[in-house]
């Protein structure tokens, strides 16, 4: 079966403190994809990022990485000086792959509430 | 580009009603997906449409149903509502290729169910 969980229910940081957000997946498949939403306070999911279970290749997108490590099941999030624009609750996602693509049926982790104090 | 959205925004019902929820995707996008938000269950999927067909299913019971019209918008029905059904209901929108898709969703703000 297939489960994500984000151990990390909460986190508390400073305006321009780095924090990483773990994410541990289980899955029986080969081929699979990973992702992170944001959730804001106003409700709705905001896709951040993609991978496959291919492409274990480490992705920087402004203040944004991901550390995505097969061996240890990991894609890890990390904000680099945060903002407090960035407080949200963060969720990692996992899904099968089907017809040569991901699907739509994502299997979400718990979510890590992330609170950045100015 | 208009986003994703969901009608009504807020609603109370008391158990043994039923419910309808609705939902305009993104202009273009033909895949809907409905997931359920709860504090203790998290975020679960409910089902996905493509083509008014209805492509994945989640694990819920029969009570929970959904349809897609030809112009893509959704809805989901409850029926014999129950205190348990109390969630954050999003929707979520995505240009699936026929084929695969790309687990790249466009949510919605959500309808927030109350039921007394």
């Amino acid at each position: 079966a297939q489960k994500v969980t984000q151990a990390q229910t909460e986190i508390s940081v400073v305006e321009k403190e780095d924090v990483t957000l773990d994410c541990v997946y289980e899955t029986r498949d080969t081929t699979y994809y990973l992702f992170w939403y944001k959730q804001p306070p106003s409700g709705e999911l905001v896709f951040l990022i993609r991978r496959n279970s291919f492409d274990e290749q480490n992705e920087i997108s402004g203040r944004y990485s991901w550390n995505f490590q097969k061996s240890t099941s990991s894609f890890n999030f990390t904000i680099t000086a945060s903002q407090v624009v960035d407080s949200a609750v963060y969720f990692c996602a996992l899904s099968e792959a089907r017809y040569g693509g991901a699907t739509n049926k994502l299997i979400f982790g718990t979510g890590t509430l992330l609170a950045v104090q100015p | 580009k208009a986003g994703v959205t969901q009608t009504p925004r807020y609603l109370i019902k008391t158990r043994g009603q039923q419910v309808t929820l609705s939902c305009s995707p993104i202009s273009g996008h033909r895949s809907v997906s409905w997931y359920q938000q709860t504090p203790g269950q998290g975020l679960q999927f409910l089902f996905e449409y493509f083509s008014e067909t209805q492509r994945n299913k989640g694990n819920f019971p029969g009570r929970f149903s959904g349809r897609q019209f030809s112009n893509s918008r959704s809805e989901m029905n409850v029926s014999t509502l129950e205190l348990g059904d109390s969630a954050l209901y999003l929707c979520a929108s995505s240009p699936r290729l026929a084929g695969g898709g790309t687990g790249e969703l466009f949510f919605g703000e959500g309808s927030r169910l109350t039921v007394l």
